[in-house]
């Protein structure tokens, strides 16, 4: 199973907008809508901040949201705050009953 | 409140097996799966595999399978992920993380801190 494809980096500047995408095959993004989507801080466990392609944790803000179009999902991070500088995964549950991560974004908040 | 905690760092020579473990609390153990993650410095996460714990059922990455072990001890609602045959390239930061079924599905909102695992002769 290979890793999703995420880009290496993304940034942005306070209060601007950015979308992390996270491209992977008809047998794992593709095959259901069990993306999800995980931050992690340096020295930091991830995270879990979107389940199910849209949906949030509680404590989550709504800044977060996610979605998906065929065999691509999207983390979108609105109003984009210091605290938000951080790695985010995705991950695809598969048809072979296993999950698979992306390859991870690095979000910089200029 | 839900807590997962494993057991302290590993250091082991190559060739030699290391087994982590992961105690789980403030859930009902059988109603969930743990999944286990490794990261290596700089690097990002791989899945390992997954364990169903109320049928002990389990799931593991392809490139590790022949040597990878989840088990599960429901009297103390424990996890385990033991590694075989270690090598430089296992040096990582381990972790485990829970799913607590629900309606919704896969997914591992609960981590633990992690356990660092070196392999060095």
């Amino acid at each position: 199973q290979s890793a999703l494809t995420q880009p290496a980096s993304v940034s942005g500047s306070p209060g601007q907008s950015i979308t992390i995408s996270c491209t992977g095959t008809s047998s794992d993004v593709g095959a259901y809508n069990y993306v999800s989507w995980y931050q992690q801080h340096p020295g930091k466990a991830p995270k879990l901040v979107i389940y199910e392609v849209s949906n949030r944790p509680s404590g989550v803000p709504n800044r977060f949201s996610g979605s998906k179009s065929g065999n691509t999902a999207s983390l979108t991070i609105s109003g984009l705050q210091a605290d938000d500088e951080a790695d985010y995964y995705c991950t695809s549950y598969t048809t072979t009953s296993s999950y698979v991560f992306g390859t991870g974004t690095k979000v910089t908040v200029l | 409140q839900v807590q997962l905690v494993q057991s302290g760092p590993e250091v082991k020579e190559p060739g030699t097996s290391v087994k982590v473990s992961c105690k789980t609390s403030g859930y009902t153990f059988s109603n969930s799966a743990v999944q286990w993650v490794r990261q290596a410095r700089g690097q990002g996460l791989e899945w390992i595999g997954w364990i169903g714990v109320a049928r002990g059922n389990t799931n593991y990455a392809q490139r590790l399978q022949e040597r990878v072990t989840i088990t599960r001890d429901m009297s103390t609602s424990t996890s385990y992920m033991e590694l075989s045959s270690l090598r430089s390239e296992d040096t990582a930061m381990y972790y485990c993380a829970a799913e607590i079924y629900t309606t919704s599905c896969c997914y591992f909102d609960y981590w633990a801190q992690g356990t660092l695992v070196t392999v060095s002769s």
